[in-house]
C-alpha cells in the first residue's frame, strides 16, 4: 500500500531558530501533498497545499513566510517552521494521495512532534 | 465541500459491531464521503470512502443513505485496537481534506 515517510518524529528545538521536517511519499510519485497541525485534544488543520514545482497554497491564516514549503520532486516536500517559538510547538503531519484522482485516498505520515523551548 | 456532523464520543463492546454514524445533508452530487481513525499520537489512517453505493472492505463497511445525506460506518468486530477518533469527510473538487470533531469510540472489553 501507498505509504507516506516524515522525519524526525520529534525534534525539540530552541525559540528563534528554525526547524525542517521532511515528507516523503516512498513506493509512489504525488505531485500533492498536504500539511496539516494539530494541536493538543484538537482536530487535525489544513495548512498548505504542497504542489510540485510550483509554489505552495496556504490556508487563511496560515502565514506563508513562517512556515516555508519546499515541492521540490514527485516524493519529497519539506515544511520549514522558521524563527519557532513556543506557540508553535504542534504536531505536524503531511499527506499525499498515491493517484492523479481527486477521489483516490490520502495518506498520512506518522507526523512530528514538534516542541519550541 | 460539505460539512458533516457526528456524535462526539460512542461505547462499544468488544467483539459486537461499531456503528458510526454521521450527518452531511449538503453534500453535493460529486462529493465523496471519506472516513478516516486517529489512535492518539499517529497519523489518520485511511479507512473507506463511498460515492453512493454501499462499500466494504477488510477494515470496514460503508452504507450511504439513497438521498446521500447520511451515512454510517460499520466495523463488524470491533476489537480493542479500534479505540481511536473517527472523522467522517466529504470531498469535494479540491481533493482536500477537512477534519472535523470526528467521533471518539470507546471499545470496551
Amino acid at each position: 500500500g501507498a505509504v507516506v515517510s516524515q522525519h524526525p518524529s520529534w525534534v525539540i528545538c530552541k525559540s528563534g531558530t528554525s526547524v525542517k521536517i521532511e515528507c516523503r511519499s516512498l513506493d509512489f510519485q504525488a505531485t500533492t501533498m498536504f500539511w496539516y497541525r494539530q494541536f493538543p485534544k484538537q482536530s487535525l488543520m489544513l495548512m498548505a497545499t504542497s504542489n510540485e514545482g510550483s509554489k505552495a497554497t496556504y490556508e487563511q491564516g496560515v502565514e506563508k513566510d513562517k512556515f516555508l514549503i519546499n515541492h521540490a520532486s514527485l516524493t519529497l516536500s519539506t515544511l520549514t517552521v522558521t524563527s519557532a517559538h513556543p506557540e508553535d510547538s504542534s504536531f505536524y503531519i503531511c499527506s499525499a494521495r498515491d493517484s492523479g484522482a481527486i477521489n483516490s485516498p490520502l495518506h498520512f505520515g506518522n507526523g512530528t512532534r514538534l516542541t519550541v523551548t | 465541500d460539505a460539512k458533516t456532523t457526528q456524535p462526539p464520543s460512542m461505547d462499544c463492546a468488544e467483539g459486537r459491531a461499531a456503528n458510526l454514524p454521521c450527518n452531511h445533508s449538503t453534500i453535493s452530487g460529486n462529493e465523496y464521503v471519506y472516513w478516516y481513525r486517529q489512535i492518539h499520537s499517529q497519523g489518520p489512517q485511511y479507512i473507506i470512502h463511498g460515492l453512493k453505493n454501499n462499500e466494504t472492505n477488510e477494515m470496514a463497511s460503508l452504507i450511504i443513505t439513497e438521498d446521500r445525506k447520511s451515512s454510517t460506518l460499520i466495523l463488524p468486530h470491533a476489537t480493542l485496537r479500534d479505540t481511536a477518533v473517527y472523522y467522517c469527510i466529504v470531498v469535494g473538487n479540491t481533493g482536500k481534506l477537512i477534519f472535523g470533531q470526528g467521533t471518539t469510540l470507546q471499545v470496551k472489553p
